[in-house]
C-alpha cells in the first residue's frame, strides 16, 4: 500500500459546482498535512494546511480525518481557474519530508 | 520577496553524461530540499539539507545521485552516467527552519536524458 493514495481522475466538472477530493494516508504517526496546486508543468504551489479542527479560505475547505486516516478537499463554485493538479501531502521522516500522493486532476468546463 | 530559484530550467543531456542542477532557496531558509517528479506522478523526496549537512539523503535512488551544498544556501544536485530513467522533473524547495515548516518550491528542471 503506498503511504498517499488520491484518486487521479480526472474530474470533469461544470463551472459553479462543488467538488471534493479525498487523499488516504498510511502512517497514523503522521502530524502534519497540506494541499498544494500544480498547473501543468509549473511546480507546486501551497494551496492550504490542514489542521485537525479543519480550515476554510473562501471557496476552498480542508478537512482531516485521523480515525479514517484521510483528508479531504471541498472546492465551491468552481470557476474554470480551478483547473489544475491537487496533491496532498504528508510531513513524514520526523518532519523533514513530503511524502506526496500522484494527484487528483480537475477540470473545469463551461 | 524572491522566490527559489533553479537552473537550467530545461536541461537535455545524452546517455551517460554528467548533469549539474542548481538551486538557490529563499534567502534566510536554512532548510533545502530536492524532489524528483516523473510524469502522472507527485514529487518524491531525494535528499534534505539543513545547513549545509545533508540531514537525510534517504530518497536518493543510487550513488549516481549526489548533492551539496558548500555554504549553506545554494545547493547543487549531481547526476553521474545518466540514464534515460532520470529524466523528469528537478524541484527544489526551501523552508525556514525544516521543523514541520511550510515548503516553497522553485519552478524546477526538466531534465531529458536522451
Amino acid at each position: 500500500r503506498k503511504e498517499v493514495e488520491q484518486d487521479p481522475g480526472p474530474f470533469n466538472v461544470p463551472e459553479g459546482a462543488t467538488v471534493a477530493f479525498n487523499c488516504t494516508y498510511s502512517n497514523s504517526a503522521s502530524q502534519s498535512f497540506f494541499w498544494y496546486r500544480q498547473d501543468c508543468r509549473k511546480e507546486p504551489k501551497l494551496l492550504m494546511s490542514v489542521y485537525s479542527s479543519g480550515n476554510e479560505d473562501g471557496r476552498f475547505t480542508a478537512q482531516l480525518n485521523r480515525a479514517s486516516q484521510y483528508i479531504s478537499l471541498l472546492i465551491r463554485d468552481s470557476k474554470l481557474s480551478d483547473s489544475a493538479t491537487y496533491l496532498c501531502a504528508i510531513l513524514t521522516g520526523g518532519g523533514n519530508k513530503l511524502t506526496f500522493g500522484t494527484g487528483t486532476q480537475l477540470k473545469v468546463e463551461l | 520577496g524572491a522566490g527559489v530559484s533553479q537552473t537550467p530550467s530545461n536541461k537535455v543531456t545524452e546517455k551517460g553524461k554528467y548533469v549539474e542542477l542548481r538551486c538557490d532557496p529563499i534567502s534566510g531558509h536554512t532548510a533545502l530540499y530536492w524532489y524528483r517528479q516523473s510524469l502522472g506522478q507527485g514529487p518524491e523526496f531525494l535528499i534534505y539539507f539543513q545547513g549545509t549537512g545533508a540531514a537525510d539523503d534517504s530518497g536518493l535512488p543510487n550513488d549516481r545521485f549526489f548533492a551539496v551544498r558548500p555554504e549553506g544556501s545554494v545547493s547543487t544536485l549531481k547526476i553521474q552516467r545518466t540514464e534515460r530513467g532520470d529524466s523528469a522533473m528537478y524541484l527544489c524547495a526551501s523552508s525556514q527552519t525544516g521543523v514541520a515548516d511550510t515548503q516553497y518550491f522553485g519552478p524546477g528542471t526538466r531534465l531529458t536524458v536522451l
